[in-house]
């Protein structure tokens, strides 16, 4: 079975500072790793998604996130975060089939001027 | 384009009562997803719909869950009697095939009183 853990809940953050929001996961077979996005009111969007290949996968709105196979993480970075990156986000893994997520408990980023 | 739409934004409703949440998803996407977020976990996979077929229902917690897609186009899923522990928001996803990004619905918020 797999499972994903964000053990943050809460990441509060001034702007332009940078921000790394954790996410490791278990699976006994290899898997895709992705992070979505929730902005208040929206549905969840896709940042960035790893199938293979190069291990630092850059995504929408500045954000990357690097696999790392021996420590089973896929952690989301960015370098200066602003106002509007206040959201959710959530990490998710999906075997080769692609047909389910599971998702993590979620990060809510909380950028202050 | 529009996105994936799903209907009522939010309900609440008396335990015992019954509730229909309708997903329409992207124009000509065969794969229709629903998950559920209980208050502060997890999104949790219910089903995965090929067209009008059910793919994978392995996430569906019990007999009082039924998600229908007749014609292969809007899918609904109904709670019936709701109990309190169904309370939560319920997503829709479509994809135009399973590899493909999946695109989330703004989610139906149920609480159940």
């Amino acid at each position: 079975a797999q499972s994903v853990t964000q053990l943050d809940s809460q990441v509060p953050v001034f702007e332009e500072a940078p921000v790394e929001l954790r996410c490791n996961y278990s699976s006994s077979v290899s898997v895709y790793l992705f992070w979505y996005v929730q902005y208040p009111n929206q549905g969840l969007q896709l940042l960035l998604k790893y199938l293979s290949g190069s291990t630092l996968v850059k995504g929408i709105n500045g954000f990357e996130a690097e696999f790392n196979k021996s420590q089973t993480s896929f952690h989301l970075r960015k370098p200066s975060v602003h106002i509007s990156d206040t959201a959710e986000y959530f990490c998710a893994v999906s075997k080769y089939n692609f047909n389910k997520f599971y998702f993590g408990s979620g990060t809510k980023l909380n950028v202050k001027p | 384009e529009a996105g994936v739409t799903q209907f009522p934004s939010h309900s609440v409703i008396e335990k015992g009562q019954t509730v229909t949440l309708r997903c329409d998803p992207i124009s000509g996407h065969d794969n229709l997803y629903w998950y559920r977020r209980v208050m502060g976990k997890e999104i949790k996979f219910l089903l995965h719909f090929v067209k009008e077929s059910k793919q994978d229902e392995s996430g569906m917690p019990n007999n009082r869950f039924l998600a229908e897609r007749t014609g292969g186009t809007y899918s609904t899923l109904k709670v019936q009697p709701a109990e309190l522990e169904d309370s939560g928001v319920y997503f829709c996803a479509s994809s135009q095939d399973v590899r493909d990004t999946i695109y989330f619905g703004e989610g139906s918020w149920l609480t159940v009183v």
